[in-house]
């Protein structure tokens, strides 16, 4: 079965800490995987990544996919509180080999608190 | 705001009613997705249509049905509603049949049950 999980489930800093939040996965015909941010409503989009080892970045935070090893990192630097949310991880697959849906298999999140 | 309109925003019902939520996606998106969210379960994919038909389908309950119309607007109809049924319920949209640059979220529905 598909399965992506995420660590820490939560975590608490203090501003201009640096964060590492970690993502495995397990699915068929892996086609991308995807970062979002969730504050009180709406996941906004953050990266989506398809090739090992090419870091994407965005401001403070960056992200990289290891396809080998199944995983992803989320990195955010000299965090501020404007980044307390939750972080959601998610897997793109194949239905089949030929076959594109654009279904999205979700982790459980990562609840990141920033204190002043 | 993200230009995926959810209607209603929040909704109290009984146990055993049924409901209608309703989506229109961002103008000129052909996919509409619809997730669950609950406090124990994460985000959960229900249901894909794409341009009118069924494209993907997840662990949707039986009671749980979903339609897009010619206009493309979507509705999730949630029938003989139990208490595990209180969750939020999101739609979303992309240009084509794949998630892309991340597909683009509606602010949600939240169903209460009681």
């Amino acid at each position: 079965e598909d399965k992506v999980v995420q660590s820490p489930l939560s975590l608490v800093v203090h501003e201009g800490d640096t964060v590492t939040l970690n993502c495995s996965y397990e699915v068929t015909n892996f086609r991308s995987l995807l970062w979002y941010k969730q504050e009180k409503k709406a996941p906004t989009f953050l990266f989506m990544l398809t090739s090992s080892g090419i870091e994407k970045k965005s401001g403070r935070l960056s992200s990289i996919l290891d396809k080998k090893e199944l995983f992803s990192i989320l990195n955010i630097t000299a965090t501020q509180t404007g980044d307390s949310a939750v972080y959601l991880c998610a897997v793109e697959g194949l239905r089949s080999r030929y076959s594109n849906t654009g279904k999205l298999i979700f982790g459980q999140g990562t609840t990141l608190q920033v204190k002043p | 705001d993200s230009g995926v309109t959810q209607t209603p925003k929040h909704l109290i019902t009984a146990t055993g009613q049924r409901v209608t939520l309703r989506c229109s996606p961002r103008s000129g998106d052909l996919s509409v997705y619809w997730y669950q969210q609950s406090l124990d379960q994460g985000l959960q994919f229900l249901i894909q249509y794409y341009n009118g038909e069924e494209r993907a389908k997840g662990n949707i309950l039986e009671r749980f049905s979903a339609q897009q119309f010619p206009d493309l607007h979507s509705e999730l109809n949630l029938s003989s509603l139990e208490l595990g049924d209180s969750a939020l319920y999101f739609c979303a949209s992309s240009v084509d049949f794949r998630a892309h640059y991340g597909y683009t979220f509606g602010s949600g529905t939240r169903l209460t049950v009681v």
